[in-house]
């Protein structure tokens, strides 16, 4: 069965300081991993997408990478302005997009 | 370029009630889909259309739930009855076509409209 799983569920940061969001997928025939960043009240705000094993793409302060079983998201010296929850979606073999729980990171000055 | 529009913003409605949702994808975008977002969750995927044909609607709840998408553009989602396990935000996206090569293309989605039944 396909899944997708992130962690942790929450992470409380001090600017400035850095960390790591996971995702871990089972997934038979990955079409993608997406990233998304999702602020209260919104819709999901396209980030990035990863195709295969060994791929990283950076944006500011954030970078995503992928392996083989699960992408990382980095965030480099964060800002209050990161605060967001982040979304991890796999695309699979019949054409869906398939959402992790996401991760909700506060970032305090 | 404008964005994925979606009305209404909030809606709240007593069980039983009926409802719909609108949608209207990035000018040009041939595959449009709706999601389901519980508090807490991420979306979950109730039916996509490329162009005006359903592609997939395997986890749409079909007694109470209906979906149409006239002249492959703007798209409408109803529910009728409502019931509280309903509450949810609903999500419209869309994305250029299906696939980019052999992944799915990047799908961009609106603001959602925010049901709660009551």
């Amino acid at each position: 069965e396909d899944q997708v799983t992130q962690s942790p569920e929450a992470l409380r940061l001090q600017e400035g300081e850095s960390s790591s969001l996971n995702c871990s997928y089972t997934v038979s025939g990955l079409r993608g991993l997406f990233w998304y960043r999702q602020d209260p009240g919104k819709g999901p705000e396209f980030l990035f997408t990863l195709y295969s094993a060994g791929e990283e793409k950076e944006k500011e302060r954030l970078k995503a990478t992928l392996t083989k079983k699960e992408s990382f998201l980095h965030i480099t010296a964060p800002k209050p302005e990161d605060s967001a929850t982040y979304l991890c979606a796999v695309g699979l073999g019949d054409y869906k997009l398939s959402f992790g729980a996401g991760t909700t990171v506060t970032v305090r000055a | 370029e404008a964005g994925v529009a979606q009305s209404p913003r909030y809606k709240i409605i007593e069980k039983r009630q009926s409802v719909a949702f609108w949608c209207n994808p990035i000018s040009g975008h041939a595959t449009l889909y709706w999601y389901q977002q519980i508090l807490g969750q991420g979306p979950k995927l109730l039916i996509q259309f490329q162009n005006n044909g359903v592609v997939d609607d395997s986890q749409l709840p079909k007694d109470r739930f209906s979906a149409e998408r006239l002249k492959g553009v703007d798209s409408t989602l109803k529910i009728q009855p409502a019931k509280l396990e309903d509450s949810a935000v609903y999500l419209c996206a869309s994305s250029a076509r299906l696939l980019a090569g052999t992944s799915l293309d990047t799908q961009y989605f609106g603001p959602g409209t925010r049901l709660t039944v009551l």
